[in-house]
């Protein structure tokens, strides 16, 4: 594997399931990012990971949960998430933070 | 405050034609400029970036941009648009220092691209 990666590429759920999404970048940096992209809506910083480290949460609700466990993996664990958080989740890296940022694929998430 | 603007939200062209996407800034100072593109479904990947130097760059699949500090704009250009470029195309601009939240990449709205045959 390459690049970035993220899994699943597609979710379903409703309003009371629990999933997460996983992201690994096969490229040896040290920042990871959350995005969220909402249709005629710019892209969302959600979170950031600095060598593990939480470096920012851009006031986003309680019902997204993050978690880097190492600097090749960010999860998002979501949970009684509403309909208006479906959208485009895409996870990014970069060497470092002013650095040129690489995206995944993204997962489509779909929230009944 | 530091915005990026793409004034055309969609864009038409012919298969074969000269493509030109604008994308204006405003930035405390000047910043590290990247293009992205995104085709439907995907993530986005990276086309080209200006960190110093020479204000033409060049890109990968033919594309380049030029820098114009005077105008605060990073246009986009392609001599000759293929039927696989219809996507859709974000200017986005960066830091040259973290400074905090100031550190992050802030994104335009995005250009659609459509190619007609």
């Amino acid at each position: 594997e390459t690049g970035v990666t993220q899994t699943p590429r597609h979710l379903v759920m409703g309003m009371t399931n629990k999933k997460s999404l996983k992201c690994e970048q096969h490229l040896g940096h040290n920042a990871m990012y959350w995005y969220k992209q909402s249709a005629k809506k710019p892209l969302e910083l959600m979170f950031v990971y600095n060598f593990k480290e939480q470096t920012e949460n851009n006031s986003v609700p309680s019902r997204f949960s993050p978690e880097c466990p190492n600097s090749s993996h960010l999860f998002l664990h979501l949970h009684t998430l509403q309909p208006e958080d479906s959208a485009l989740y895409l996870c990014a890296s970069s060497q470092d933070r002013v650095e040129t940022q690489y995206f995944g694929p993204g997962t489509r998430l779909l929230v009944l | 405050a530091q915005s990026v603007t793409q004034p055309d939200i969609h864009i038409t062209v012919s298969e074969g034609a000269s493509l030109e996407l604008r994308c204006n800034y405003s930035y405390g100072a000047t910043p590290y400029l990247f293009w992205y593109v995104q085709s439907p479904g995907q993530g986005l990947q990276l086309l080209l970036k200006y960190f110093s130097g020479d204000t033409l760059v060049q890109g990968i699949k033919g594309f380049e941009a030029e820098f114009k500090r005077s105008q605060s704009s990073f246009n986009l250009r392609k001599p000759s648009v293929h039927w696989s470029d219809a996507a859709e195309y974000f200017c986005a601009v960066g830091p040259t220092n973290y400074g905090g939240s100031q550190g992050n990449l802030i994104f335009g709205k995005g250009t659609k691209l459509s190619v007609k045959p």
